[in-house]
């Protein structure tokens, strides 16, 4: 088990560029989770999904932030325009069907110049 | 809506010695509490979680948490502190397996 897999660990944009942060759930797990964490506002929910279906996106920004899950073994969170303020780690966690504890990968540090 | 606070930002102890990290959580209705460690550079790793049933919870490497509904509380503690246990704590709740949400975390610094 490889645990949940994010990929890139470091991504480093300019203002106004896209970013695309990727995330690999643990095989068979049902649910992916997508959290921001920064020093200022500790750690955020953003949005998450079950069975690929998005369920709860209430932390998302309105703009610019969008989150997908095309298949069971991948989500993205897709960044367009980013800005300074966008600098954080962005985590991925997954869990099982039934079960309530999530499993987390290492994160996306994402610096904006 | 639900809320955790965690009102120790810094605590430091000797090794050897014994720990307790506070939570105290607001949430109308039965909660599912989680401590998660985080060690420098690194993702959340799960400590332990309440399901509800016994209020005494056992988490990895001599961890463990007691729920208290009166004092809406989920406190972790530990016997006896390794340097190895130098890192951030974050007590969590989750009402119904959806999203986390996180307390600020208390930075455990653990003195030879």
């Amino acid at each position: 088990n490889a645990g949940v897999i994010q990929t890139p660990r470091h991504k480093v944009t300019g203002k106004g560029q896209e970013a695309t942060l990727w995330c690999e759930p643990i095989s068979g797990h049902s649910a992916v989770f997508w959290y921001r964490q920064t020093i200022v506002q500790g750690l955020e929910f953003l949005t998450y999904f079950r069975n690929q279906a998005p369920i709860d996106d209430s932390g998302m920004p309105k703009e610019r932030f969008s989150a997908q899950m095309p298949n069971q073994s991948h989500s993205t969170l897709k960044i367009q325009s980013t800005q300074p303020q966008d600098s954080a780690v962005y985590l991925c966690a997954s869990s099982d069907w039934g079960e309530y504890e999530q499993y987390f990968g290492p994160g996306t540090r994402l610096t904006v110049l | 809506a639900q809320s955790v606070t965690q009102p120790d930002a810094r605590v430091t102890v000797s090794e050897g010695a014994s720990l307790q990290l506070r939570c105290k959580y607001s949430y109308f209705g039965t909660p599912y509490l989680f401590w998660y460690v985080q060690y420098p550079r690194q993702g959340l790793q799960l400590l332990l979680k309440y399901y509800p049933g016994d209020p005494v919870v056992q988490g990895v490497n001599g961890f463990e948490a007691e729920f208290s509904k009166s004092n809406s509380s989920f406190h972790l503690r530990k016997a006896s502190v390794h340097w190895s246990d130098w890192a951030v704590y974050f007590c969590a709740v989750s009402p119904d397996g959806g999203k986390l949400t996180f307390g600020d975390g208390t930075v455990l610094t653990v003195k030879p």
